[in-house]
């Protein structure tokens, strides 16, 4: 169970065009998700909450009108990078909540590997 | 703010046990974690403890948890080759839905 997947695994776009990562939870409803950002040999950081049927939080540094979060479904969320450049270049990351779990485990997805050109 | 240090690498002979340390700043923590994550893939959660626990054991994982001190460790026992991966520990913050993830430890196993 408690099973999180995202799409796509990588993709490789032109600077400027805008693009939309897409993270499930397969086996439940997950009414917050997670994204984070993650650089080479680095830790986690972590850029949004995304909340079902309200909008994200976003945390301090992160441009929201950049990285798009939409949390349309309780099996859905997608973080859509906006005007995207070789800076945004990373591996994203998301990951869910089981509701009622009381261990406040986060389940997280296999990743994108966003390279801009 | 929150902070969460873990030693950069660690490198143990296969067969042996690894001993990888974590320590914390925010006391208030409600759980914490241990994640793997292999490279280019997503983080698989080992096993969580509670606060107000020692010690967990699941299999060939041994948890510590030295609250006074705010230090974590997780023991594998009979470290295999399939072991190598990079190990984050993190924490909850009480009354947020956040994770704070640690630096990271790179475990390299050699035959």
């Amino acid at each position: 169970g408690a099973v999180v997947s995202q799409h796509p695994s990588w993709v490789i776009c032109k600077s400027g065009t805008s693009v939309k990562i897409e993270c499930r939870s397969l086996d439940f409803q997950a009414t917050t998700m997670f994204w984070y950002r993650q650089f080479p040999k680095q830790s986690l950081m972590l850029m949004a909450t995304s909340n079902e049927g309200s909008k994200a939080t976003y945390e301090q540094g992160v441009e929201k009108d950049k990285f798009l979060i939409n949390h349309a479904s309780l099996t859905l969320s997608t973080l859509t990078v906006t005007s995207a450049h070789p800076e945004d270049s990373s591996f994203y990351i998301c990951s869910a909540r089981v509701p009622g779990d009381v261990t406040d485990t986060q389940y997280f997805g296999p990743g994108t590997r966003l390279t801009v050109l | 703010g929150e902070d969460v240090e873990q030693s950069l690498f660690l490198s143990v002979r296969e067969g042996d046990s690894s001993v990888i340390n974590c320590t914390y700043t925010d006391s208030s923590s409600t759980y914490l974690y241990w994640y793997k994550q292999e490279p280019g893939a997503g983080l698989q959660l080992l096993t969580y403890i509670f606060s107000n626990m020692d010690m967990k054991q699941d299999q060939r994982l041994t948890v510590l948890l030295n609250k006074k001190d705010k230090h974590l460790s997780l023991r594998i026992a009979d470290t295999q080759t399939g072991d190598s991966a990079i190990y984050f520990c993190a924490e909850s913050i009480k009354n947020t839905d956040k994770l704070i993830f640690g630096t990271g430890t790179r475990l390299q196993v050699f035959p």
